[in-house]
């Protein structure tokens, strides 16, 4: 299994600003994702986040907005840029060895724009 | 972008009581399905990971089956507890490359 840590856990920015959200994950792994989950919508998958590459992005989610690190195995950043309040979300770090393995997530960074 | 519906969206049961629920998805391409189960402020728990038509796999009281097919899973709770309460969620791996789509849950919740 693998436990992954997510700092902040939550979070209230001003519009307009740009915060950034770190991922940690206990053990090495080959596969790391963002999602983000809206107010009473699905949990929708953002990027997939490479090492030492670019992030690949799904279909309405642009890295000038979402910019995606991942200098490693075992970290990655995530960051919401110009903020709007309608990027007020949960947003999840996750993390797997392999295709068909279980995928873990983090707990989470609960961001509310005002 | 894939359609993954889960039905019923909440229901409530009452302790002791069995109860279902349906995770609808399209059935080209399938790999892998994945069940989590997911409380407020905590990370969502990995409950299974269904590769194979006809597979079914429990934990504990809870218990989940595949029709690949005709793209469904039904999961299983029996004699539910006010633990289970937590919203339930299915998310589909198309082409295995662990990019899932999820449903919007099923909300349980259980009464004492």
């Amino acid at each position: 299994s693998a436990v992954i840590s997510q700092k902040p856990s939550r979070d209230i920015c001003q519009r307009g600003t740009s915060l950034t959200i770190q991922c940690q994950v206990d053990s090495q792994v080959t596969m790391m994702f963002w999602y983000r989950q809206q107010p009473g919508q699905s949990l929708t998958l953002i990027a997939t986040a490479n090492q030492g590459s670019e992030a690949t992005y799904e279909s309405g989610f642009v890295i000038d907005k979402f910019p995606i690190s991942r200098p490693n195995l075992t970290f990655s950043t995530l960051t919401v840029s110009n903020m709007s309040p309608e990027d007020s979300s949960i947003y999840l770090c996750s993390a797997s060895s392999r295709p068909g393995n279980t995928i873990y997530f983090g707990e989470g960074s609960w961001l509310t724009v005002v | 972008i894939l359609n993954v519906e889960q039905s019923p969206q909440s229901l409530h049961v009452q302790e002791g009581d069995s109860t279902n629920f349906t995770c609808s998805f399209p059935s080209s391409n399938f790999y892998a399905l994945h069940w989590y189960r997911w409380e407020t402020a905590k990370s969502p728990e990995a409950l299974f990971v269904m590769t194979l038509n006809g597979d079914e796999k429990k934990k504990g009281r809870i218990s989940a089956t595949l029709n690949t097919k005709e793209g469904y899973s039904y999961l299983y709770i029996k004699g539910s507890q006010p633990e289970d309460s937590a919203t339930y969620l299915c998310a589909p791996d198309t082409y295995g490359n662990n990019r899932l789509a999820f449903g919007k849950g099923n909300q349980v919740v259980v009464i004492p």
